[in-house]
């Protein structure tokens, strides 16, 4: 069974802070993904990266960037949350086309 | 602009009657799709890809490429079908899937 795991549910934090989520698989998957879920506007790509170091621009990528220094390890960050940050983001990795997720973490911006 | 359109955000059906969720899409080329679900409390996971061409949970979907939809469909709905479905089609020789809006559906006893 593919098991992917963020690293925190529920997050709180203010304003302007630097946010770290956290994701690991262990399924040895070379894509992994960052997704934010918003009521009416369904899951939107931030960043996507299909090796080690590598990532690319999703289609809402201004205000987060990524690291992936390990195959299993993806990290998505808030350089300076803002309150339209508050969301909640979900991590995938995949085999091909089929893309298997975490079960969120709701991140709250005050 | 590559598109997926799913223009019903809530369904609520009567348990035992037909549902249907409505996907069209405006990819170029040969797009695989996908229908995602998300029951309560639980993680996003894969339902059904059009390429398996199976009934998953009494649920089938048919790629239609002449009017570019991928329909969700179940005759008989049952109370734990109540979750958030997306329609997803893959953009053409990568593997980034694009999200419809959702769907929720509520099915009533």
């Amino acid at each position: 069974d593919v098991k992917v795991t963020q690293s925190s549910r529920y997050l709180v934090k203010r304003t302007g802070e630097k946010v770290f989520l956290e994701c690991v698989q262990d399924m040895d998957h070379e894509n992994m993904f960052w997704y934010r879920q918003d009521p009416g506007l369904g899951l939107r790509l931030i960043y996507f990266s299909y090796d080690v170091k590598m990532k690319e621009k999703g289609d809402i990528p201004e205000g987060y960037s990524v690291s992936r220094e390990k195959k299993e390890r993806f990290s998505l960050i808030l350089e300076s949350a803002s309150t339209n940050q508050t969301s909640m983001y979900l991590c995938a990795s995949s085999l091909r086309n089929l893309q298997y997720f975490g079960a969120g973490t709701r991140l709250s911006v005050l | 602009a590559q598109r997926v359109t799913q223009p019903e955000k809530l369904l609520s059906v009567f348990k035992g009657a037909p549902v249907e969720l409505k996907c069209n899409y405006s990819y170029s080329g040969s797009p695989e799709l996908f229908w995602y679900v998300q029951y309560s409390r639980q993680r996003l996971q894969l339902l059904l890809r059009h390429i398996s061409r199976e009934s998953i949970k009494g649920f089938t979907a048919d790629l239609n490429k002449g009017e570019t939809s991928f329909h969700l469909k179940k005759p008989f709905a049952q109370e734990e079908d109540s979750a958030m479905y997306y329609c997803a089609p893959n953009r053409s020789n990568d593997y980034k899937l694009s999200f419809g809006a959702g769907t929720t559906v509520t099915v009533r006893a």
